[in-house]
């Protein structure tokens, strides 16, 4: 059984770039979720896809997108990068029919 | 608007000691329980769960309370380790794999040698 995966691990970007985080679900989750945890702080939700569709999203402005892919593989794109974007941002995949989260170890995003 | 308020911050105890980290909820929609700990460089890894309708769940040295009256649970983590040192972080959520988790704001633990 595979865990999550996320990559990179790490990545500077400069302010008004943009950037695209990949992650790789745990074998059998068929729901992906992504998280920015800010230095200090509790995983904020971003949003929550399944079926390849966008299903919750929580209070992050419309230049976080994402996309989920067949193989229950995702992506989190950010545009227009702001310094307050720097953060962890970690990937978590479920069932659906189940309560249990696994995360990936994050990818460490620092604009400057 | 913070739904989940943990406590302490950081804390300190004593190699052997007992570990206590308080968290208190809003939303009675709630129903899923779930503390993480979290290493650094690491992402949070799921330690123990409850749902309300139980007032307490064991699994080994660590324990859940939970007081559904009071809107509050806790983590107990007995006989401390200075490998237990790392953030752990209370959360909750809804029903089912759709819900999504609402995270505390964590307690930095230090257990010293």
């Amino acid at each position: 059984e595979t865990g999550v995966t996320q990559s990179p691990t790490h990545l500077i970007k400069t302010r008004g770039q943009q950037v695209t985080l990949r992650c790789s679900s745990q074998s059998g989750h068929n729901t992906v979720s992504w998280y920015q945890q800010a230095l200090g702080q509790g995983p904020q939700f971003i949003f929550q896809y399944y079926r390849e569709e966008e299903n919750g999203r929580g209070n992050f402005p419309p230049r976080f997108s994402g996309l989920q892919f067949p193989n229950y593989s995702s992506e989190l794109n950010v545009n227009a990068l702001e310094l307050d974007d720097s953060a962890l941002y970690l990937c978590a995949s479920s069932l659906v029919s189940d309560y249990g989260y696994t995360f990936g170890s994050g990818t460490r995003l620092t604009v400057v | 608007q913070q739904q989940v308020k943990q406590s302490p911050q950081s804390l300190i105890v004593q190699k052997g000691g007992i570990s206590i980290i308080n968290c208190a909820y809003e939303n009675t929609a709630f129903d899923y329980f779930p503390w993480y700990q979290q290493f650094p460089g690491k992402g949070p890894a799921l330690l123990i769960a409850i749902r309300p309708d139980v007032s307490e769940k064991k699994e080994g040295r660590f324990t859940i309370s939970f007081n559904k009256s009071a809107k509050q649970f806790s983590l107990h983590i007995m006989d401390s380790q200075p490998g237990d040192s790392a953030t752990y972080f209370c959360a909750a959520s809804g029903e089912s794999g759709y819900s999504t988790l609402t995270f505390g704001k964590g307690t930095m633990l230090l257990v010293s040698p």
